[in-house]
């Protein structure tokens, strides 16, 4: 079936312009993550949706940063007034079950490459 | 956070086997130990874990020591298709809500 899809795949934006990123998780997954994964470094975890909701945010690096999920389904992570420094990949990943359930696999869609000038 | 320890990279040739260590001594009796990887330019892909019996998948193999302090992944006849970066990662019982902390990772290089 249909795996992970992100888009746009790649985006390029200018300093102080607001972004935002969509995430189509697989059909009937419950659980979907967003992390980033900055050049040559390692991936970040930044929040995860158990359904529509988001239990804890503090993995958002800035509140200029946010994440939303409707319908249990399609996740959208919105930057506002971006800034060089979130130049990075932005990753989403859903998983069938709950949340933190320890034998759980995670799906990860392709990513987003995010260039801020 | 238990932490893991991979070396930086590893080589191999291909259709050989590659062993892939993990060294995770602080792990806890609730940890899971999952293993991803991530080919170029792709998201990471779920590879196999493990609690504390040893695992065969139709990807890979799971060793686990017997006092759980570290693991090894094996790749029984590596592809060029397996060049990637492997990750070795502690998955917290019930108390992580599905956040996976990455390290740097292994390079694996293959050669043809």
């Amino acid at each position: 079936g249909a795996g992970v899809s992100q888009s746009p795949s790649n985006k390029v934006t200018e300093k102080g312009k607001d972004v935002e990123l969509r995430c189509d998780p697989i059909s009937g997954h419950t659980a979907l993550y967003w992390y980033r994964q900055s050049l040559g470094q390692g991936l970040e975890f930044l929040i995860y949706f158990q359904g529509n909701s988001a239990p804890d945010k503090s993995g958002l690096p800035s509140d200029r940063f946010s994440a939303e999920r409707t319908g249990g389904s399609v996740s959208t992570l919105t930057i506002q007034r971006t800034q060089q420094e979130d130049s990075a990949v932005y990753l989403c990943a859903s998983s069938l079950g709950l949340a933190g359930s320890t034998r759980d696999t995670q799906y990860f869609g392709p990513g987003t490459r995010l260039t801020v000038l | 956070d238990a932490k893991t320890t991979q070396p930086n990279s590893m080589e191999s040739n291909e259709e050989e086997p590659v062993h892939l260590p993990c060294n995770h001594s602080t792990i806890s009796g609730t940890d899971y130990i999952h293993w991803y990887r991530q080919l170029p330019s792709q998201g990471p892909e779920y590879v196999i874990h493990g609690l504390t019996s040893n695992v065969n998948n139709r990807m890979a193999s799971l060793a686990i020591a017997e006092d759980r302090k570290s693991s090894t992944l094996i790749l029984h006849r590596a592809t060029l298709r397996d060049a990637a970066v492997y990750y070795c990662i502690l998955w917290y019982g019930g108390t992580s809500y599905g956040k996976l902390t990455f390290g740097q990772g292994t390079i694996l290089t293959v050669h043809p």
